[in-house]
């Protein structure tokens, strides 16, 4: 049991450059998510899925674009990279654990991260 | 709107004593409460939630934490600190009430640093 994992652990972009970074789960989760960690910010949520060919935004989606074709994969994409985008990347992945109303009380498992750097 | 704050950029405690890390929220109702550790160089890992019940927590690692209604806080315990448990620590709140989709909002995390 892998857990979340993703791919590549670190890259470097040129500014305008294009790249995918992919998380996997083998937990069977529902939920999957793409966060930016940056120095003093907490975790910043880009965008979110919660189920197979679902995604959603989150709150800072602009310059990214995801996909979840596989309920076991989360896509992040980044069509024409900018030096705002140097930060590390997490993904991570939860059930739903939802209570009465649908509310869920997820807990999250974070994959290791990506460092990415565009010059 | 919710919000979590963590007021201590960093904690430095010896090694064997009680720490304290600090966390308050702003919610509009009743919230769901996480702590996460980050090792370095590492993903976050889960440490606990307050859901609801039990004011009082108990996590992985010797962890606990309180859950304060009226001071809204959920401050992250340990009676006796270890070398090892040198990490960052997160915060993190969730408003189950809120209707635009997915949201639970970090803090800025606060560095703990044990010395032997």
């Amino acid at each position: 049991n892998a857990g979340v994992t993703q791919t590549p652990k670190f890259r470097v972009l040129k500014t305008g450059q294009s790249m995918t970074l992919l998380c996997a789960q083998d937990m069977n989760h529902e939920y999957m998510y793409w966060y930016r960690q940056d120095p003093g910010m907490g975790l910043r949520l880009i965008h979110y899925s919660v189920g197979e060919g679902t995604t959603a935004k989150g709150e800072v989606p602009d310059g990214y674009n995801v996909s979840r074709l596989k309920k076991q994969n989360f896509l992040l994409g980044l069509e024409s990279a900018a030096p705002s985008q140097t930060s590390v990347y997490f993904c991570a992945s939860s059930y739903y654990t939802g209570l009465a109303g649908g509310t869920s009380t997820d807990t999250q498992y974070f994959g290791p991260g990506t460092r990415l750097t565009v010059l | 709107a919710q919000s979590v704050a963590q007021p201590e950029d960093q904690v430095n405690v010896a090694e064997g004593n009680p720490l304290t890390v600090k966390c308050t929220y702003s919610v509009s109702g009743n919230p769901y409460l996480f702590w996460y550790v980050q090792y370095p160089n590492r993903g976050l890992q889960f440490l606990l939630k307050y859901i609801t019940g039990d004011n009082l927590v108990k996590g992985s690692y010797g962890f606990e934490a309180e859950f304060n209604k009226s001071q809204t806080s959920f401050h992250l315990k340990k009676p006796s600190a270890l070398v090892s448990d040198s990490a960052l620590y997160f915060c993190a709140v969730r408003d189950p009430y809120y209707t635009g989709g997915f949201k639970t909002i970090f803090g800025a995390g606060t560095r703990l640093f044990v010395k032997a």
